[in-house]
Parts: structure tokens; sequence; C-alpha cells
């Protein structure tokens, strides 16, 4: 059982570059989230998805943008990196409602020059 | 903004049992107290969770005071592999609300 698979695990960008993450849970969960951490620091919200077909912005959404593809996946969109978006970015799905627990993938360590 | 404050790091000898406090006055009767951790830059794995009621699993105790106002974490025999960052999570039901946010967490250190 995979759980929440991201691709790529490590990735270096040029400025300005754009690329996307992507996340594919199996666990035929509802919920999809991207969160980014940055050293030293909790995990802070970028986007989620609480169904398929429905996005909403987090905390910290400016410069990103992101697509419920279908049940399983949930991609995030650099369109123009830039430094500050340096940080390891995580994807975590689960059931809906506030009492299930989420699950978390490795992650995928951005590096943008 | 995280609804909970934690200490930002502790230690714990091996074999100790570790407890890890967390505060959430503002804490609303519908919300739940979640733990995590993260070991090292992986994923936050979860522990556990709850509502009132002291709950136990494989894992870990959590224990949550009759007005709901705080908790604590309990280790019961920790392990060097127990070190990592631990967040204390309030998560609400609908929306936004339902999100996991993260604050900065406890680093406990398990020392030998």
């Amino acid at each position: 059982n995979a759980g929440v698979t991201q691709t790529p695990k490590f990735q270096v960008l040029k400025t300005g570059q754009s690329m996307t993450l992507q996340c594919a849970q199996d666990m035929n969960h509802n919920s999809m989230y991207w969160y980014r951490q940055d050293p030293g620091m909790g995990l802070r919200l970028i986007y989620y998805s609480a169904s398929e077909g429905t996005t909403d912005k987090g905390e910290v959404p400016n410069g990103y943008n992101v697509s419920r593809l279908n049940k399983r996946e949930f991609s995030l969109r650099l369109e123009s990196a830039a430094p500050s978006q340096t940080s390891v970015y995580f994807c975590a799905s689960s059931e809906a409602g506030m009492n299930t627990e989420a699950f978390f993938g490795q992650g995928t360590r951005l590096t943008v020059v | 903004d995280a609804k909970t404050t934690q200490p930002t790091s502790m230690d714990c000898a091996e074999g100790r049992a570790a407890n890890l406090p967390c505060n959430h006055s503002t804490i609303s009767g519908n919300e739940y107290v979640y733990w995590y951790r993260q070991i090292h830059s992986q994923g936050p794995q979860y522990i556990i969770h709850g509502l009132k009621n002291n709950e136990t699993n494989e894992m870990a105790s959590l224990i949550i005071t009759e007005d709901r106002k705080s908790s604590t974490l309990i280790l019961p025999h920790a392990t060097l592999r127990d070190t990592a960052v631990y967040y204390c999570i309030v998560r609400g039901y609908g929306g936004s609300q339902g999100n996991l946010i993260f604050g900065k967490g406890t680093k406990l250190s398990v020392k030998p």
C-alpha cells in the first residue's frame, strides 16, 4: 500500500522556470492538501481540495496554482519560480470530516536558484 | 494561525515517559485535538487524536483536561527513535476549519 506518493523527490529550478509537483493517493480519500515547510518552521498550508472538482486557498497561496485532476491526483504548479519558493513541499490526503487522520507524502525538496 | 501553544523543546531520558504539554485555551466544543510528529524532514506522522475523553493507542496516550483547554501527549517508554518534532493541532469541521494548521511544535530529544 503506497499511501501518498509525491514526485519528484528533489528538484533544482532556475528563477523564472516553471514546474509541476505531482501527488497521488491510493486510499480513495476525498480531501487532499499541499503544504510547504521552510527551515525551522512548521508546515504552512498552500492549497487544499475538499473533494474532487474543488480547490481552495490556504495560508500561503501566492505564486502557486493547483489542479485536482481526479480523486487520486492533486498537482501543484509554480508558474514562475522564485528563490522564496525554495522549500520542502508535502502533499497529504484524508477522508472528509474532522475525526479522520491525514496521511502525508515524503516530500519534494525544491531549490530555486 | 495555529490555535495551540507548545514548548519549543524538551529532553527525555531513554526508557522514561515523555510528557508533551499543549495549551489550546480557545478550543471550541466540536474541535478535536490531534498530535503528529515529524522525524528529521520526513512527512508528518499521525500519532493520536481525541475530543473529550482520554485516548490510548499503540504509540501514545492523550490526556485532555476536563475544561479541554490543554492536553498532554504521553509516550510511555521513549526510545531514541522518538526524537522528533511533535505538533499539537486543533481541528474543526467544515471548509478551512477542517484543515490541519501546524505551529512550530515541540522538538523532543530522547537521550541515552
